[in-house]
C-alpha cells in the first residue's frame, strides 16, 4: 500500500525567508504532483514531475523529484504572504495518493 | 471552459437520507475520481473510473456507490447517510488511460471540481 508523508504539517515563516517542504513516499513511482489549496477552495495544480531529477520552478516555488530516494521537495524562496495556503503532494498514475498536507502561514 | 463541475456546493442531510452528488467534466478525460477531504487527513479516494462503464473501489468505498453515466459524468451516491460521512467531497478527472508505459511522459495530473460540503446530522 502506497503511503505518502509530508513534513512539516504546519509551517509558520517570516516573509522573506526560505524553507523546504518534504514529501516522502513508500513505493516506486515515476511521477509526483504538487497542489495548492486555499481555505474553503478546491485544489490547484502547481507542478507535475514526471521523471527522476525533474525540477520545475514557478515564481518563488521550486519542486524537485528524486525517484530513487522516493522524495520530492517544494522549496520556497523569499516567502510572501500570498503563498499562505495548504500544499499537498500526490503520487501515482491511475489514482493519486495524497499526503496530509502542509499548512503554510507566511507572517509579515 | 468549465473544467470539472460539481453539484451541489453545499448540502445538509439527516441521518439515513440518501442523495447523489453530480460531477461532469468537459476536458474529454478518460478517468474520473471521487475523493473526500477531512481535516488533517488529506484527500482519500472513494471510487474511481478509468473509462466509461468501469468503476473501482478506492481507499474508503464503504457507504458509497458510483455510476459512470458516460464519458463526461461520474456520480456519487450515499444510500443511507451517516454522520461519519460529513466531509468535503471532490470530484476530479485526468487523462490517465491504461496501459501507460513505464517511462511515459504523459501528464496524468488530476483536475478538481470546486467541492461539495456535506453535513450529516
Amino acid at each position: 500500500e502506497l503511503k505518502v508523508e509530508q513534513n512539516p504539517l504546519f509551517l509558520s515563516m517570516q516573509e522573506g525567508k526560505n524553507y523546504t517542504i518534504y514529501c516522502n513516499y513508500s513505493t516506486t513511482s515515476d511521477r509526483l504532483y504538487w497542489y495548492r489549496q486555499d481555505p474553503g477552495k478546491s485544489l490547484e495544480s502547481l507542478f507535475v514531475l514526471l521523471s527522476n531529477g525533474a525540477v520545475k520552478q514557478e515564481g518563488r516555488l521550486m519542486a524537485s523529484l528524486d525517484t530513487k530516494a522516493r522524495l520530492s521537495t517544494l522549496h520556497i524562496t523569499a516567502a510572501v504572504h500570498d503563498l499562505s495556503a495548504t500544499y499537498f503532494c500526490a503520487v501515482g498514475r491511475r489514482q493519486l495518493t495524497f499526503g496530509s498536507g502542509t499548512q503554510l502561514t507566511v507572517l509579515p | 471552459n468549465a473544467g470539472v463541475t460539481q453539484t451541489p456546493k453545499f448540502q445538509v442531510l439527516k441521518t439515513g437520507q440518501s442523495m447523489t452528488l453530480q460531477c461532469a467534466q468537459d476536458m474529454n478525460h478518460n478517468s474520473m475520481y471521487w475523493y473526500r477531504q477531512d481535516p488533517g487527513m488529506g484527500l482519500r479516494l472513494i471510487y474511481y473510473s478509468a473509462s466509461e462503464g468501469t468503476t473501482d473501489k478506492g481507499e474508503v468505498p464503504n457507504g458509497y456507490n458510483v455510476s459512470r453515466l458516460n464519458k463526461r459524468e461520474f456520480s456519487l451516491r450515499l444510500e443511507s447517510a451517516a454522520p461519519s460521512q460529513t466531509s468535503v467531497y471532490f470530484c476530479a478527472s485526468s487523462d490517465y488511460r491504461p496501459p501507460l508505459p513505464v517511462a511515459s511522459r504523459m501528464n496524468t495530473e488530476a483536475f478538481f471540481g470546486q467541492g461539495t460540503r456535506l453535513t450529516v446530522v
